[in-house]
């Protein structure tokens, strides 16, 4: 089994659904953090997390919400889809560490908005 | 700000030779590290490679090398003897510990395509 595993690892859904992407992680890792990759701009982070009661914004956190249910779980939603939130979402986890400590990805989720 | 960037965004080269990828980094941080990720067509997120601002000698894995030129700010990767599977988006990546918030800042990445 993966150490980060996202479900669903696809999914298409309609304009203004509410969608929610699950993240879980058998690391034991503090860290956890979304982030969405479009093409030509790489990944860039949606939110973050470094314990159950600390949840933080990224650079492209409008029209996203969080939840840290428990250190191994972090679910991404989205209240409203639209269509210029198609793209591939990964979740990550690392351990509380310094500027070597390495991320840890799970497979993607890649989400349609129709 | 921080920042990546990645001026290549589509590189080929011929199997079996070696192939830079370039990155430049902007921080005004003295501590950092710096990361490579290989995304291959099926999309999983795989590491490659790290260096830290501090150490003085390029960071090698195998095939992959890092050319570190710290006071250019670049960190481009080296892929000696390329092969068919190394055809992937490569991305480069940088961590800053700052403030206890170790988050990971991305480049728009380099699609690598090797020919046989």
């Amino acid at each position: 089994d993966a150490d980060v595993t996202q479900t669903p690892r696809n999914r298409i859904t309609k304009t203004g659904k509410r969608i929610m992407l699950e993240c879980s992680q058998t690391k034991g890792h503090d860290r956890m953090y979304w982030y969405r990759q479009d093409p030509g701009l790489g990944l860039r982070l949606i939110y973050y997390s470094f314990d159950v009661k600390d949840i933080n914004k990224g650079e492209i956190s409008d029209g996203y919400s969080v939840s840290r249910q428990a250190q191994a779980k972090f679910s991404l939603s989205l209240e409203s889809a639209i269509p210029n939130q198609t793209a591939l979402y990964f979740c990550a986890t690392s351990a509380a560490g310094t500027e070597s400590t390495e991320a840890f990805f799970g497979q993607g989720t890649r989400l349609t908005v129709v | 700000a921080q920042k990546i960037t990645q001026t290549q965004p589509g590189m080929f080269v011929q199997e079996k030779e070696a192939v830079t990828l370039d990155c430049t980094y902007d921080t005004s941080d003295q501590s950092y590290g710096l990361f490579w990720y290989k995304q291959p067509s099926s999309g999983e997120m795989i590491f490659l490679i790290y260096q830290g601002s501090y150490d003085e000698q390029n960071a090698t894995e195998g095939r992959y090398s890092l050319n570190f030129q710290k006071a250019r700010k670049s960190a481009n990767l080296v892929i000696s003897a390329s092969q068919l599977g190394d055809s992937a988006m490569y991305f480069c990546a940088m961590r800053r510990p700052r403030g206890g918030y170790n988050k990971l800042i991305f480049g728009a990445g380099t699609r690598l395509a090797v020919h046989p």
